[in-house]
C-alpha cells in the first residue's frame, strides 16, 4: 500500500532562517506530489506539484521552492523565511494517473517562523 | 485551473441528525471525478467519498452520501445519523487536487 511520510512534525525557525521539508513515498512509483500550506483553521492552498522527477509546477509565486531530486522524494525549500510562511505544511500524493485515484497526505508539518 | 469553492465555513449538527455540507465548482472538463476529504483534529486527511461525473448515481458510502448535480456544478455532501467522529474539517475537491477552503463541522452531543 502507498505511504507517505513527511517530516519533521513541528519546527520553529526564526526569521531569516533556511527551511527545508522532506516528503517521501512509499509502495508506488511515478506519483503525482503535491506541497499545500494550510494557514490555522483554513482551507489548503496549493503550492507547488510534480509529475516527475525535475518537474516542477508552481502555483503561487512567492518566498518558496520545491525540488524533486528523485521519483519518490519531494522537497520544499526557503532561501529566507518570513513570518509569513509559517502554517502547517502538507504533503500529497496520487499515483496511477487515473482520474479517480484518491490522495493521501503525509501527517504534515507544523511550522511557527518566530 | 479548476475552482471549488465551500461557501459553509461552519456547519453545526445534532449528534444522530443529518446535515449537508455544500459545494461548488468551475470546470470545463467533460469527464472528471470530485472528492470530500474529512481533516479531524489530527490533521490527518482522509478520503470520504468520491463521485464521477459520468455517472447519474450519486455516490454512497455508509452514512455518507453526495447530492450531485452536474449542470449545477454543484456537490453537496449529506452525513445522516451524525456521529461526535465526524467533526471534522470537510474539503471538497475536484481531481486536479484543488480544493475548497473547508467547512468546520461541530456535532453536538
Amino acid at each position: 500500500s502507498q505511504t507517505i511520510h513527511q517530516w519533521p512534525a513541528t519546527l520553529v525557525q526564526p526569521v531569516g532562517s533556511p527551511l527545508s521539508l522532506e516528503c517521501t513515498v512509499e509502495g508506488t512509483s511515478n506519483p503525482n506530489l503535491y506541497w499545500y500550506r494550510q494557514a490555522a483553521g483554513r482551507g489548503l492552498q496549493l503550492l507547488f506539484y510534480s509529475v516527475g522527477i525535475g518537474q516542477i509546477s508552481s502555483e503561487v509565486p512567492q518566498n518558496l521552492s520545491a525540488s524533486r531530486p528523485q521519483d519518490r522524494q519531494f522537497i520544499l525549500s526557503s532561501k529566507k523565511l518570513l513570518l509569513s510562511d509559517s502554517g502547517f505544511y502538507l504533503c500529497a500524493l496520487v499515483s496511477g494517473g487515473q482520474i479517480e485515484s484518491e490522495a493521501f497526505f503525509g501527517q504534515g508539518t507544523r511550522l511557527t517562523v518566530v | 485551473a479548476q475552482t471549488v469553492t465551500q461557501s459553509q465555513p461552519e456547519m453545526s449538527v445534532q449528534e444522530a441528525e443529518t446535515v449537508t455540507l455544500s459545494c461548488t465548482y468551475d470546470t470545463s472538463e467533460s469527464d472528471y471525478y470530485l472528492f470530500w476529504y474529512k481533516q479531524p483534529p489530527s490533521r490527518q486527511m482522509i478520503l470520504v467519498i468520491r463521485q464521477e461525473a459520468y455517472k447519474q448515481q450519486n455516490a454512497t458510502e455508509n452514512r455518507f452520501s453526495v447530492n450531485f448535480q452536474k449542470a449545477a456544478k454543484s456537490f453537496s455532501l449529506k452525513i445522516s445519523d451524525s456521529q461526535l467522529g465526524d467533526a471534522a474539517m470537510y474539503f471538497c475537491a475536484h481531481k486536479d487536487m484543488r480544493f475548497g477552503a473547508g467547512t468546520r463541522l461541530t456535532v453536538k452531543p
